[in-house]
């Protein structure tokens, strides 16, 4: 099973509005990332969670906050967003962090569609 | 450091006919390479990837892909295009302690 769950499949919010993303593996991956993907474009790395960790951290605003609860889970917490936020937010899982395995497959989850009013 | 080029940001076909998606990499390491497909509205899937094993790769749905060191190529083909093909396609290398980093995409047109 090589899959990755994401709640919700969309989500509508307005810029004063406290919400949260989620993801789920169920691979035995130790590794999880938060992409972000705007229309038309590559997804661009967020954050990286390494053995629960938080390992990378790609100078993402403080409006996000990420959060690893255990080795399944990975939430992003949304705060005061503004409208260029909305894109999709991709989750993904690998079985190592980039401290090795550098030819470990990343699996993605479906997505959040996200919008920001 | 490392990079991906993806030449062509849109490649149009006719069903039936080869489907040749190019992409060149750059790397101080030897690399590890990887083609994923996203449909509409969707998340990105695994197509293939080259982890130094073998120079063709065969993936899913048909398509492979040739590790050509000489040329830093590492082009997707597949023989005979189908409608359920088109769908964008990133291109994508890691290598040594980095993290995964993607082409700009390049969206494949299939025609009846």
């Amino acid at each position: 099973d090589t899959e990755v769950t994401q709640t919700p499949k969309h989500l509508v919010m307005g810029m004063t509005n406290k919400k949260s993303l989620k993801c789920e593996q169920h691979m035995g991956h130790r590794a999880m990332y938060w992409y972000k993907q705007k229309a038309k474009k590559p997804p661009e790395l967020m954050f990286v969670y390494s053995y629960e960790k938080l390992s990378i951290n790609e100078s993402v605003p403080s409006r996000f906050s990420p959060e690893c609860p255990n080795s399944s889970l990975l939430n992003l917490h949304l705060h005061a967003l503004q409208p260029e936020d909305s894109a999709l937010y991709l989750c993904a899982s690998s079985q190592e962090s980039t401290s090795g395995g550098a030819g470990e497959t990343q699996y993605f989850g479906p997505g959040t569609r996200l919008l920001v009013l | 450091a490392q990079s991906v080029t993806q030449l062509g940001s849109h490649v149009s076909v006719s069903e039936g006919a080869l489907v040749l998606l190019r992409c060149n990499y750059s790397s101080s390491v030897p690399p590890y390479l990887f083609w994923y497909v996203q449909y509409p509205n969707q998340g990105l899937q695994l197509l293939l990837k080259y982890t130094s094993a073998a120079t063709l790769v065969k993936g899913i749905n048909g398509f492979e892909a040739e590790f050509k060191k000489s040329e830093t190529s590492f082009h997707l083909t597949k023989p005979s295009a189908h409608m359920s093909d088109a769908a964008e396609y990133f291109c994508a290398v890691k290598s040594g302690y980095s993290t995964l980093t993607f082409g700009k995409g390049t969206m494949l047109l299939v025609s009846p």
